[in-house]
Parts: C-alpha cells; sequence; structure tokens
C-alpha cells in the first residue's frame, strides 16, 4: 500500500515563529488532507488538498502531486498551535481509504 | 462542524466481554470509516462502509465486526475483548468512493479493555 511519511517527527517553537511541516508520499493520490489533532485528542480538518496551493489565515498548504509531497505553513505560530499535525492521504484504487502519516508533534511556547 | 457523534466516549471493559461502539451522523453522507489509533501507529483504518448494508475491511480488521442498517449509523462490534484492542477509536465520514472529497472525523472514543 501507500506509504506516507511526515518530518520532523518532533518540532518545538516560540510564539511568532514561522515553521514547514512536510508530507512525502509514495504513489499518486487522489486526496491528501491536512489535520490538526488538539491537545484534547479532536481532528480537525485544515486543507483538503490533492494538489496546488491554499491558504487559511496564518495556515497555508501546497502539494506538488508529480514529485510526491506536500508542505504545511504555519506563520506567525501561537500556542494554540499545538498538537500533532497529521497528513493523510488516499492512493488511486484505495477507495477513499485514508493512510495517515506518523505526524509531526509541534510545541509553540510562550 | 460535521454532525458526527459517537457514543460512548469513554469505557473500560473487561477482556471477553462484548463491545459495541456507535457512530452517528446527520450529514446524509454515504461513507464511513472506523479507525483506531495507537501511539507509534498514528491512525489506521479497521472497516468502512459505502453504503447501507455495504461493508468492507481496512488494514486491521481482525476482531471487529460492523453493521450499517442505516445512512446515518456505522456500529463498531468486538465480539470478545482483549488488551490489544484497547485504543481511541474514530468514526468518519464523506461522500465519494473515490476519495476526491473530505473525510471528516468525530470526537473519538476511549477504550480500555483491562
Amino acid at each position: 500500500g501507500i506509504q506516507v511519511e511526515q518530518s520532523p517527527p518532533d518540532l518545538i517553537l516560540q510564539e511568532g515563529a514561522n515553521s514547514t511541516l512536510r508530507c512525502n508520499f509514495s504513489d499518486s493520490v487522489n486526496n491528501l488532507q491536512w489535520f490538526h489533532q488538539n491537545p484534547w485528542g479532536q481532528l480537525i480538518n485544515l486543507f483538503y488538498i490533492p494538489s496546488g496551493t491554499k491558504q487559511n489565515g496564518r495556515l497555508s498548504a501546497t502539494t506538488v502531486a508529480t514529485e510526491r509531497y506536500s508542505l504545511l505553513y504555519i506563520s506567525s505560530s501561537q500556542t494554540t498551535d499545538s498538537g500533532v499535525y497529521f497528513c493523510a492521504v488516499t492512493g488511486g484504487t484505495s477507495y477513499g481509504k485514508l493512510t495517515f502519516g506518523q505526524g509531526t508533534i509541534l510545541t509553540v511556547h510562550p | 462542524d460535521a454532525g458526527i457523534t459517537q457514543s460512548p466516549r469513554h469505557k473500560v471493559t473487561e477482556t471477553g466481554t462484548p463491545v459495541t461502539l456507535r457512530c452517528h451522523q446527520t450529514e446524509n453522507h454515504r461513507y464511513m470509516y472506523w479507525y483506531r489509533q495507537d501511539p507509534g501507529h498514528g491512525l489506521r483504518l479497521i472497516h468502512y462502509s459505502y453504503g447501507v448494508k455495504d461493508t468492507d475491511k481496512g488494514e486491521v480488521s481482525d476482531g471487529y465486526s460492523v453493521s450499517r442498517s442505516k445512512t446515518e449509523d456505522f456500529l463498531l462490534t468486538l465480539e470478545s475483548a482483549t488488551s490489544s484492542q484497547t485504543s481511541v477509536y474514530f468514526c468518519a465520514i464523506s461522500e465519494s468512493e473515490a476519495g476526491a472529497l473530505e473525510q471528516y472525523f468525530g470526537p473519538g472514543t476511549r477504550l480500555t479493555v483491562t
């Protein structure tokens, strides 16, 4: 099946700093999503982005499908950005089943 | 927020007992999924449904069964719970079989098997 690798595994920032999270995948995809899992365990949809670039406030994401990677940018980080960020993909014949990466644990200090 | 609820939210049960988790949606989405989340493994698909009475296995389906008798409800059953099934279980919904549309997740159920 499709493999998903996220980097870095851990990231510690001071409030106000910028960061880039990366997601590499091993095959073509027809769905790619970024999620934020907050400290209470809730999975929050950030982006649905199988290709192209999107922005939502301080967050933006870019997926280069031909090169099999996606990037999540967080600017001017806040303590509320802390949590785990997951990339998840659906491969070409997986009928909607998401395969998750291991996640990036982000800690933002005040 | 997508209208997805899971019940119970927390459960402690003993090894060998049957357990049923419920996922309820108010979005009339066709596809529903059950995932489990464990440290070191991220989220993994257990079973999914592509319509009423239509279900299929995911990556980690052993020891689990599912049923979907109505569009809005998707049940996950552990026939005889084991300690290895201690986990957080998430339900998700989506519209498109091809995965072209977003999946939305419920709040999760924390299950402990003693």
